[in-house]
């Protein structure tokens, strides 16, 4: 059975960097592609980026200058960093597994990011 | 990016069948997968690639596209049902993931 945790700190700061991980158990993450995904208070979901084949990554345009993701084989981990952060970063972040045609298969069970001072 | 469009919000009254729908340019090309929101959880994919269902998922689920719009329908709703419905679709030209906004199922 494929889980998945995101860890991190709930607060940040306004123009600090905020950084999780997502800890994979029952598979590994150099198979299939890993996403990111956030959702701000009472608002849809915002794809932020995913890797793939343990680092080759790709980013949600509008955030691409502040975000990256990055994969560790030997914890089977990977991580969101995203820049400069403001008040509209402050989100519930998720991550998944994504097969792609099969979807977004397994999610974490999400953690909530303030940004607040 | 791709531009998914759901209605806000959709009702349907206990054991009856509710459609979702999900409109996109040339959605026909596209793989559309479907997930379930229950408020405070992650959400929950309900279909994938247009009308196939992840095991676990009741056969009231089923998915369906015609033209510029792809449907998730609910037969016999349940109260159980009532959440939040995204839909979602890999863009093969930009190679990145995209959701509608969401659909409110409210069961009356």
């Amino acid at each position: 059975q494929v889980q998945l945790q995101e860890s991190g700190p709930g607060l940040v700061k306004p123009s600090e960097t905020l950084s999780l991980t997502c800890t994979v158990s029952g598979d590994s993450v150099s198979s299939y592609y890993w996403s990111w995904i956030r959702q701000p208070p009472g608002k849809g979901l915002e794809w932020i980026g995913y890797i793939y084949n343990s680092g080759f990554t790709k980013y949600n345009p509008s955030l691409k200058s502040r975000v990256t993701i990055s994969g560790d084989t030997s914890k089977n981990q990977f991580s969101l960093k995203v820049s400069s952060v403001t008040a509209a970063d402050t989100a519930v972040y998720y991550c998944a597994r994504d097969l792609i045609s099969g979807g977004l298969d397994v999610w974490g069970q999400g953690t909530t990011v303030t940004v607040s001072s | 990016s791709y531009v998914l469009t759901q209605p806000p919000s959709v009702s349907v009254a206990p054991g009856k069948t509710a459609r979702i729908t999900c409109g996109g340019n040339n959605i026909g090309s596209k793989g559309v997968h479907w997930y379930q929101q229950k408020p405070g959880q992650a959400p929950l994919l309900v279909m994938y690639y247009d009308s196939d269902r992840p095991s676990g998922i009741p056969e009231r689920f089923s998915g369906s596209k015609s033209g510029n719009t792809a449907t998730l329908s609910i037969s016999w709703v349940e109260a159980g049902d009532e959440a939040e419905y995204y839909c979602q679709v890999f863009d093969d030209s930009s190679d990145l993931p995209d959701f509608g906004g969401g659909t409110k199922l409210t069961v009356l």
